[in-house]
Order: C-alpha cells, then sequence, then structure tokens
C-alpha cells in the first residue's frame, strides 16, 4: 500500500521560503511511469494544484505560481520536494503531496501539512 | 482562480439523489480531457472518489457515478447517506494552461 507523507517547518516567515518533501513508501518513486504532485488548501477554501514532476523529469507548475515554484525529486532517498520562495500570508495552506494516476489524477494522497505565513 | 466552477452547496434527504454540475470550457472538459472526482471528509484529506469518466477505485459505492457533457461534467449521488456530508471537487486537465491540472472551486453537500 502506498503511503505519503508530508514534513517540514509549520511555520515561514514572510518573505522567506517554504520547503516540504513528501516521504514516499511501499514503493519507489523512480519505477513505473507516474508524476507525483503538490496541492494546497487554504484553510476554509478550496483545492489549488501548485505543480507535478513526472518520471521523465519533466515538471509542470501552476501558471499562477511558477515563477515562486520548484519540485525536485531525491530518487535515492524516495522523496519529492517543494520549495515555494517569497511567501506571503496568502501561502498559509493544509499543503499535500499526492501521486498522479495515468490520466493526471491524484491516486494516492498524504495527510496534510499545515504550514503558516507570519513573523 | 479555479477555472471549473461547482455550486458552492447541494444538500437532499437521506435517500434522495443529488447532482452535483462541474463546468469548465472548451480548453478543459469541452477538448475531451477526462474528469475526476475528489470527497473530502471533514479534517481529512481528499480522497479519489471516481476517475478518468466513470471509474470507482476500489471501496467506492457505486452510489456515486459521473458524466459529461459538452463542457460541463455531472458527479450524481444516489441514495443519500449521512456519511456522504463532504465536500466534492471536480479536477481536469487544462490544455491553455501549460499542463496545468485544475480543480473545481468545490461542493458542500449537506445530508438534511
Amino acid at each position: 500500500q502506498l503511503q505519503l507523507q508530508e514534513s517540514g517547518p509549520g511555520l515561514v516567515k514572510p518573505s522567506e521560503t517554504l520547503s516540504l518533501t513528501c516521504s514516499v513508501s511501499g514503493g519507489s518513486i523512480s519505477s513505473s511511469s507516474y508524476c507525483w504532485g503538490w496541492i494546497r488548501q487554504p484553510p476554509g477554501k478550496g483545492l489549488e494544484w501548485i505543480g507535478s514532476i513526472c518520471y521523465t523529469g519533466s515538471t509542470y507548475y501552476n501558471p499562477s505560481l511558477k515563477s515562486r515554484v520548484t519540485i525536485s525529486v531525491a530518487t535515492s532517498e524516495n522523496q519529492f520536494s517543494l520549495r515555494l520562495t517569497s511567501v506571503t500570508a496568502a501561502d498559509t495552506s493544509v499543503y499535500y503531496c499526492a501521486r498522479e494516476g495515468y490520466a493526471e489524477y491524484f491516486q494516492h494522497w498524504g495527510q496534510g501539512t499545515l504550514v503558516s505565513v507570519s513573523s | 482562480q479555479s477555472v471549473l466552477t461547482q455550486p458552492p452547496s447541494v444538500s437532499g434527504a437521506p435517500g434522495q439523489r443529488v447532482t452535483i454540475s462541474c463546468t469548465g470550457s472548451t480548453s478543459n472538459i469541452g477538448a475531451g480531457y477526462d474528469v475526476h472526482w475528489y470527497q473530502q471528509l471533514p479534517g481529512t484529506a481528499p480522497k479519489l472518489l471516481i476517475y478518468a469518466g466513470n471509474n470507482r477505485p476500489s471501496g467506492v459505492p457505486d452510489r456515486f457515478s459521473a458524466s459529461k457533457s459538452g463542457t460541463s461534467a455531472y458527479l450524481a449521488i444516489t441514495g443519500l447517506q449521512a456519511e456522504d456530508e463532504a465536500d466534492y471537487y471536480c479536477q481536469s486537465y487544462d490544455y491553455s494552461l501549460s499542463g496545468s491540472r485544475v480543480f473545481g472551486t468545490g461542493t458542500k453537500v449537506t445530508v438534511l
């Protein structure tokens, strides 16, 4: 059973960089033809796709966040990561990592981690 | 700003049928891309409910079904149960947004 677990600081100061890691267990992040993504949800609001990285190494980012986002994979550690620069209070959200299925749907989700942006 | 629009809320009595719409455009649903649906219970991560048309992951009851017409997609819940009270999101792909996966605005289903 594939499991994903987000980790990282729960509090980030404005203008700094938010960094999160998603640890994958029950399967190899480098095997098969999958993409791995990040989604966020501000408190009380809807879901927003941040970006995805695929087995080919290709990355896809939400155009509204593209200038601030980097998603990368650490194959040897079976992890993938999110970096979001120059954060503001508007970036306060629960951040989820997920594995996509064959048709760009999010098949497996982590439990989510709340990141607050505040001084 | 989401490119897929859903009604903020729908409600129904136990046993009834409710339908949630997901309205997109010619660059996503109307272009033929698959629509997927998620259920989010309070305080939990979203769960894949229906994928690639009308496919249900193992364990999802057949009370949930999906359809698509033109630039809109629909999620139907028949035989509504108290445990179905949750937020529901549609999701698709939009070619005009550089490989973007796009979510709907979300719909709160209330069981009366």
